[in-house]
Protein backbone atom coordinates (compact mmCIF):
# COMPACT_ATOMS: atom_id res chain seq x y z
CA UNK A 1 0.00 0.00 0.00
CA UNK A 2 1.63 2.93 -1.06
CA UNK A 3 -1.23 5.43 -0.41
CA UNK A 4 -2.17 8.26 1.93
CA UNK A 5 -6.26 8.33 2.15
CA UNK A 6 -7.47 11.06 3.44
CA UNK A 7 -11.46 11.59 4.50
CA UNK A 8 -14.09 12.85 3.87
CA UNK A 9 -13.04 14.94 0.48
CA UNK A 10 -15.62 17.32 0.86
CA UNK A 11 -16.57 18.93 3.98
CA UNK A 12 -19.26 22.31 4.47
CA UNK A 13 -19.60 23.30 8.03
CA UNK A 14 -20.60 26.15 9.95
CA UNK A 15 -18.90 27.80 12.41
CA UNK A 16 -20.38 26.41 15.52
CA UNK A 17 -19.83 23.48 14.33
CA UNK A 18 -16.69 20.40 15.17
CA UNK A 19 -15.84 17.59 12.94
CA UNK A 20 -13.09 15.85 12.12
CA UNK A 21 -10.52 15.22 9.37
CA UNK A 22 -8.80 11.86 9.10
CA UNK A 23 -6.01 10.68 7.50
CA UNK A 24 -4.31 7.12 7.23
CA UNK A 25 -1.08 5.53 6.02
CA UNK A 26 0.34 1.48 6.04
CA UNK A 27 3.42 2.76 4.28
CA UNK A 28 5.18 2.44 7.64
CA UNK A 29 6.14 6.18 8.00
CA UNK A 30 6.63 7.60 11.11
CA UNK A 31 6.56 11.32 10.50
CA UNK A 32 3.44 12.84 9.07
CA UNK A 33 2.35 16.37 8.49
CA UNK A 34 -1.05 18.21 8.01
CA UNK A 35 -0.76 21.02 5.52
CA UNK A 36 -3.50 24.16 4.89
CA UNK A 37 -3.20 25.43 1.13
CA UNK A 38 -5.88 28.43 0.15
CA UNK A 39 -6.42 28.56 -3.44
CA UNK A 40 -3.65 29.79 -5.88
CA UNK A 41 -0.92 29.39 -2.76
CA UNK A 42 1.66 26.92 -1.76
CA UNK A 43 0.67 24.83 0.67
CA UNK A 44 1.72 26.05 4.36
CA UNK A 45 2.66 23.39 7.05
CA UNK A 46 0.41 23.38 10.28
CA UNK A 47 1.28 20.22 12.46
CA UNK A 48 4.10 18.07 12.06
CA UNK A 49 4.23 14.72 14.18
CA UNK A 50 7.16 12.14 14.72
CA UNK A 51 6.78 8.63 16.10
CA UNK A 52 3.24 9.95 17.14
CA UNK A 53 4.25 12.77 19.23
CA UNK A 54 3.57 16.47 17.88
CA UNK A 55 7.24 17.98 16.97
CA UNK A 56 6.33 21.01 15.12
CA UNK A 57 3.53 23.34 15.54
CA UNK A 58 3.93 26.49 13.13
CA UNK A 59 1.56 29.09 15.50
CA UNK A 60 -1.62 27.44 14.62
CA UNK A 61 -5.17 28.67 16.06
CA UNK A 62 -6.19 26.05 19.07
CA UNK A 63 -9.70 25.87 16.98
CA UNK A 64 -7.60 23.29 14.78
CA UNK A 65 -6.57 20.28 17.16
CA UNK A 66 -4.14 17.05 15.51
CA UNK A 67 -4.45 14.28 17.01
CA UNK A 68 -1.75 10.75 16.58
CA UNK A 69 -3.44 8.20 17.71
CA UNK A 70 -0.94 5.39 16.34
CA UNK A 71 1.10 5.02 13.72
CA UNK A 72 -1.34 5.01 10.54
CA UNK A 73 -3.41 7.61 12.11
CA UNK A 74 -3.54 11.31 12.04
CA UNK A 75 -6.60 13.06 13.13
CA UNK A 76 -7.33 17.03 12.63
CA UNK A 77 -10.11 18.18 15.35
CA UNK A 78 -12.04 21.47 13.72
CA UNK A 79 -14.16 23.38 16.47
CA UNK A 80 -15.32 27.05 15.99
CA UNK A 81 -13.64 28.13 12.65
CA UNK A 82 -14.36 30.98 10.67
CA UNK A 83 -14.89 31.18 7.02
CA UNK A 84 -11.13 32.28 6.15
CA UNK A 85 -10.43 28.44 7.10
CA UNK A 86 -12.40 27.24 4.15
CA UNK A 87 -9.12 25.45 2.16
CA UNK A 88 -7.61 22.54 0.86
CA UNK A 89 -5.81 20.26 3.94
CA UNK A 90 -3.66 17.65 2.67
CA UNK A 91 -1.87 15.14 4.56
CA UNK A 92 1.05 13.34 4.14
CA UNK A 93 3.83 11.36 5.86
CA UNK A 94 7.25 10.36 5.02
CA UNK A 95 10.12 8.17 6.53
CA UNK A 96 12.21 9.76 9.00
CA UNK A 97 15.62 8.79 7.45
CA UNK A 98 14.71 9.70 3.79
CA UNK A 99 13.27 12.25 1.23
CA UNK A 100 9.91 10.23 0.43
CA UNK A 101 6.69 12.69 1.27
CA UNK A 102 3.51 11.12 -0.23
CA UNK A 103 0.60 13.29 0.20
CA UNK A 104 -2.99 12.15 0.39
CA UNK A 105 -6.04 14.31 -2.16
CA UNK A 106 -6.81 16.09 0.74
CA UNK A 107 -10.33 17.46 2.14
CA UNK A 108 -11.86 20.50 0.59
CA UNK A 109 -13.41 22.45 3.21
CA UNK A 110 -15.44 25.21 3.68
CA UNK A 111 -16.62 26.96 6.23
CA UNK A 112 -19.99 29.23 6.06
CA UNK B 1 16.22 30.74 6.59
CA UNK B 2 15.72 27.96 4.04
CA UNK B 3 13.72 29.65 0.83
CA UNK B 4 12.97 28.67 -2.28
CA UNK B 5 11.71 30.96 -5.44
CA UNK B 6 9.68 29.84 -8.71
CA UNK B 7 9.51 33.48 -10.58
CA UNK B 8 7.04 32.13 -13.27
CA UNK B 9 3.34 32.74 -11.83
CA UNK B 10 2.14 30.97 -15.53
CA UNK B 11 3.62 29.10 -18.66
CA UNK B 12 2.51 27.63 -21.61
CA UNK B 13 4.05 25.43 -24.06
CA UNK B 14 2.59 23.41 -27.58
CA UNK B 15 1.53 19.97 -27.08
CA UNK B 16 4.80 18.07 -27.47
CA UNK B 17 7.71 20.77 -27.17
CA UNK B 18 9.67 20.55 -24.17
CA UNK B 19 9.09 23.66 -21.32
CA UNK B 20 11.60 24.67 -18.66
CA UNK B 21 10.31 25.45 -15.04
CA UNK B 22 12.25 27.36 -13.03
CA UNK B 23 13.60 26.96 -9.34
CA UNK B 24 15.68 28.94 -6.96
CA UNK B 25 17.00 28.03 -3.56
CA UNK B 26 18.93 29.46 -0.56
CA UNK B 27 20.12 27.76 2.71
CA UNK B 28 22.71 27.07 4.61
CA UNK B 29 22.44 23.32 5.01
CA UNK B 30 25.47 21.31 3.07
CA UNK B 31 23.01 18.12 3.05
CA UNK B 32 19.20 19.12 1.24
CA UNK B 33 16.96 17.72 -0.95
CA UNK B 34 14.82 19.26 -3.57
CA UNK B 35 11.37 18.24 -4.95
CA UNK B 36 8.95 19.02 -7.39
CA UNK B 37 5.67 18.40 -7.38
CA UNK B 38 2.81 18.26 -9.68
CA UNK B 39 -0.87 19.37 -8.66
CA UNK B 40 -3.53 19.04 -10.86
CA UNK B 41 -7.15 20.99 -10.23
CA UNK B 42 -8.31 18.06 -8.16
CA UNK B 43 -6.00 18.72 -5.98
CA UNK B 44 -3.68 16.03 -4.90
CA UNK B 45 0.11 16.81 -4.69
CA UNK B 46 1.64 14.35 -7.04
CA UNK B 47 5.60 13.78 -6.21
CA UNK B 48 7.63 14.04 -9.66
CA UNK B 49 11.31 13.88 -9.03
CA UNK B 50 14.30 14.76 -6.57
CA UNK B 51 17.28 15.35 -6.40
CA UNK B 52 20.06 15.42 -3.51
CA UNK B 53 22.39 17.96 -2.69
CA UNK B 54 25.26 15.32 -3.03
CA UNK B 55 23.77 13.34 -5.90
CA UNK B 56 26.29 13.76 -8.65
CA UNK B 57 23.98 13.29 -11.78
CA UNK B 58 21.01 15.09 -12.36
CA UNK B 59 17.86 13.15 -11.32
CA UNK B 60 15.52 11.80 -14.36
CA UNK B 61 12.24 10.20 -14.79
CA UNK B 62 10.90 9.61 -17.58
CA UNK B 63 9.70 12.82 -19.39
CA UNK B 64 11.07 14.58 -16.62
CA UNK B 65 14.59 15.96 -15.41
CA UNK B 66 15.89 18.04 -13.31
CA UNK B 67 18.77 20.57 -14.24
CA UNK B 68 20.64 20.84 -11.02
CA UNK B 69 23.19 23.59 -10.75
CA UNK B 70 24.40 23.70 -7.69
CA UNK B 71 27.02 26.54 -7.55
CA UNK B 72 23.92 28.48 -9.17
CA UNK B 73 21.45 27.21 -6.25
CA UNK B 74 18.86 26.06 -9.00
CA UNK B 75 17.48 23.32 -10.40
CA UNK B 76 14.77 23.64 -13.15
CA UNK B 77 12.27 21.23 -13.92
CA UNK B 78 12.17 20.10 -17.83
CA UNK B 79 9.07 18.16 -19.34
CA UNK B 80 10.04 17.09 -22.64
CA UNK B 81 7.33 16.30 -24.76
CA UNK B 82 4.53 18.11 -23.38
CA UNK B 83 1.24 16.35 -22.87
CA UNK B 84 -2.40 17.81 -22.94
CA UNK B 85 -2.53 15.87 -19.61
CA UNK B 86 0.35 18.20 -17.96
CA UNK B 87 -1.49 21.39 -17.44
CA UNK B 88 -1.31 21.55 -13.77
CA UNK B 89 0.26 23.24 -11.12
CA UNK B 90 3.79 22.89 -10.23
CA UNK B 91 5.57 23.50 -7.24
CA UNK B 92 9.53 23.23 -6.21
CA UNK B 93 9.96 22.67 -3.10
CA UNK B 94 13.42 22.20 -0.70
CA UNK B 95 13.48 20.18 2.45
CA UNK B 96 14.75 21.07 5.69
CA UNK B 97 15.60 18.38 7.96
CA UNK B 98 14.93 18.22 12.23
CA UNK B 99 17.07 16.38 14.79
CA UNK B 100 13.99 14.34 15.53
CA UNK B 101 14.01 12.50 12.78
CA UNK B 102 11.57 14.54 10.45
CA UNK B 103 11.77 17.27 7.55
CA UNK B 104 9.67 20.06 7.23
CA UNK B 105 8.73 20.65 2.61
CA UNK B 106 9.07 23.81 2.12
CA UNK B 107 7.29 24.87 -1.11
CA UNK B 108 7.72 27.66 -4.25
CA UNK B 109 4.81 30.03 -4.78
CA UNK B 110 4.34 27.79 -8.01
CA UNK B 111 3.93 27.72 -11.83
CA UNK B 112 0.71 27.07 -13.51
CA UNK B 113 1.49 25.19 -17.21
CA UNK B 114 -0.75 25.10 -20.01
CA UNK B 115 -0.35 22.76 -22.54
CA UNK B 116 -1.82 23.93 -25.79
CA UNK B 117 -3.11 21.38 -28.60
Amino acid sequence: DTEVTQTPKHLVMGMTNKKSLKCEQHMGHRAMYWYKQKAKKPPELMFVYSYEKLSINESVPSRFSPECPNSSLLNLHLHALQPEDSALYLCASSHTDNYGYTFGSGTRLTVV
Amino acid sequence: AQKITQTQPGMFVQEKEAVTLDCTYDTSDPSYGLFWYKQPSSGEMIFLIYQGSYDQQNATEGRYSLNFQKARKSANLVISASQLGDSAMYFCAMRERFSGGYNKLIFGAGTRLAVHP
